[in-house]
């Protein structure tokens, strides 16, 4: 079935740096998502995007939709440690419906 | 609003035993769906349903069922429970997509269930 793969796996980054990360796939999505996960909770969306080609922002948080329609990139400026939690991406291939395809996670950790 | 809430938090099952997970959602969404999350792995679709009294096999359903009888719950029972299905099983709920757009997934908290 369709994969995302998500880069990096897992970074260290010191208060105040910016935070990129990226998700991939081989074939084409419609839509990508961006969500956040915290110890113990579920997922909480960040960022939709529905266009290739759309930058969205959401405070610090930038996503966009990349022009090949096969990636989609997540920034974080002036990270701060509440930024701590894991990073997903999800894509829906399908022209219409739910098939959402998520990614397996990009995990930051903030140093003081 | 709650949003998405799902009892219980923790469960610990032997193998073989049976139990129901409950989720239930105030935000008058159509559609609801069942995860599971393993490490490593992202979100896999276990059953989702697009109404009350509708449901539909996701990509791993081996091992579960579901209900939805009423809009604002989605039940996910587990019949005879394997060390398989030790996961976090995580509820979503979504309003009915676009026509050219996918409507976002709101999640609950999740479940973490051990079957030893």
């Amino acid at each position: 079935g369709q994969q995302l793969n998500q880069s990096p796996q897992s970074m260290f980054i010191q208060e105040g740096e910016d935070v990129s990360m990226n998700c991939t796939s081989s074939s084409i999505f419609n839509t990508w998502l961006w969500y956040k996960q915290d110890p113990g909770e579920g997922p909480v969306l960040l960022i939709a995007l529905y266009k290739a080609g759309e930058l969205t922002s959401n405070g610090r948080l930038t996503a966009q939709f990349g022009i090949t329609r096969k990636d989609s990139f997540l920034n974080i400026s002036a990270s701060i440690p509440s930024d701590v939690g894991i990073y997903f991406c999800a894509g829906q291939p399908d022209n219409y419906g739910q098939n959402f395809v998520f990614g397996p996670g990009t995990r930051l950790s903030v140093l003081p | 609003n709650a949003g998405v809430t799902q009892t219980p938090k923790f469960r610990v099952l032997k193998t073989g035993q049976s139990m129901t997970l409950l989720c239930a959602q105030d935000m008058n969404h159509e559609y609801m769906y069942w995860y599971r999350q393993d490490p490593g792995m992202g979100l896999r679709l276990i059953h989702y349903s697009v109404g009350e009294g509708t449901t539909a096999k996701g990509e791993v359903p081996d091992g579960y069922n579901v209900s939805r009888l009423k809009k604002q719950n989605f039940l996910l029972g587990l019949e005879s429970a394997a060390p398989s299905q030790t996961s976090v099983y995580f509820c979503a709920s979504s309003l009915i997509p676009g026509r050219t757009r996918a409507s976002p997934l709101h999640f609950g908290n999740g479940t973490r269930l051990t079957v030893t």
